[in-house]
């Protein structure tokens, strides 16, 4: 049974930084895709970014060039660095388990979320 | 960007009801559709993949069709649990993208 279990999120002021964790338990984690996905509160599922088994990684347009996915197949842990944030990132970040190495997937597991504040 | 277009955004409907949602993508996705449940302050719940299988323990109750570009949740007599909202997502390609959600609330 996957567990998965976020951490990280809090308040930051817009042009700072944030870094998410995300522990992975009850899988080979170096198999499967990760993703982040966020949902603003009272809106809908934002798709944010993966990382897939061999390291490499896609993005949403409205993070791209300030947020990076990373992983670490040693400590079963997934990452979001969070740089430059502004307002529109406020949201709950997911961790979602992909069903397999790639991109194109549904999300099979998932976190409990983690909320991200960015106010000044 | 393939665009999903999730109808209706709400529905109010009584226990033993059927409900139908519908979802439209702006391409075709073949059957790269799944469905998902959400309830207050929890995270999504994966029900349907590849358009119309049920995930493991979800009830037999629900139930997804379509191809192509248009696609249907069903819920064949609503019980209490089901009281929630449901998105749908494409995975045919990246960036992976969802509906605007269904809100199933009660009559």
């Amino acid at each position: 049974q996957v567990q998965l279990v976020e951490s990280g999120g809090g308040v930051a002021q817009p042009g700072r930084s944030l870094r998410l964790s995300c522990a992975a338990s009850g899988i080979t984690f170096s198999s499967y895709g990760m993703h982040w996905v966020r949902q603003a509160p009272g809106k809908g599922l934002e798709w944010v970014a993966v990382i897939l088994y061999d390291g490499s990684n896609k993005y949403a347009d409205s993070v791209k060039g300030r947020f990076t996915i990373s992983r670490d197949n040693s400590k079963n842990t997934l990452y979001l660095q969070m740089n430059s944030l502004r307002g529109e990132d406020t949201a709950v970040y997911y961790c979602a388990k992909g069903t397999y190495g790639g991109s194109d997937s549904r999300f099979d597991g998932w976190g409990h979320g983690t909320l991200v504040t960015v106010s000044s | 960007d393939i665009q999903m277009t999730q109808s209706p955004s709400s529905l109010s409907a009584s226990v033993g009801d059927r409900v139908t949602i519908t979802c439209r993508a702006s391409q075709g996705i073949r059957s790269s559709l799944a469905w998902y449940q959400q309830k207050p302050g929890k995270a999504p719940k994966l029900l349907v993949y590849i358009t119309s299988r049920l995930e493991s323990g979800v009830p037999a109750r629900f139930s997804g069709s379509g191809s192509g570009t248009d696609f249907t949740l069903t819920i064949s007599s609503l019980q209490p649990e089901d009281f929630a909202t449901y998105f749908c997502q494409q995975y045919y390609t990246t960036p992976l993208t969802f509906g605007g959600g269904t809100k199933v609330e009660i009559k």
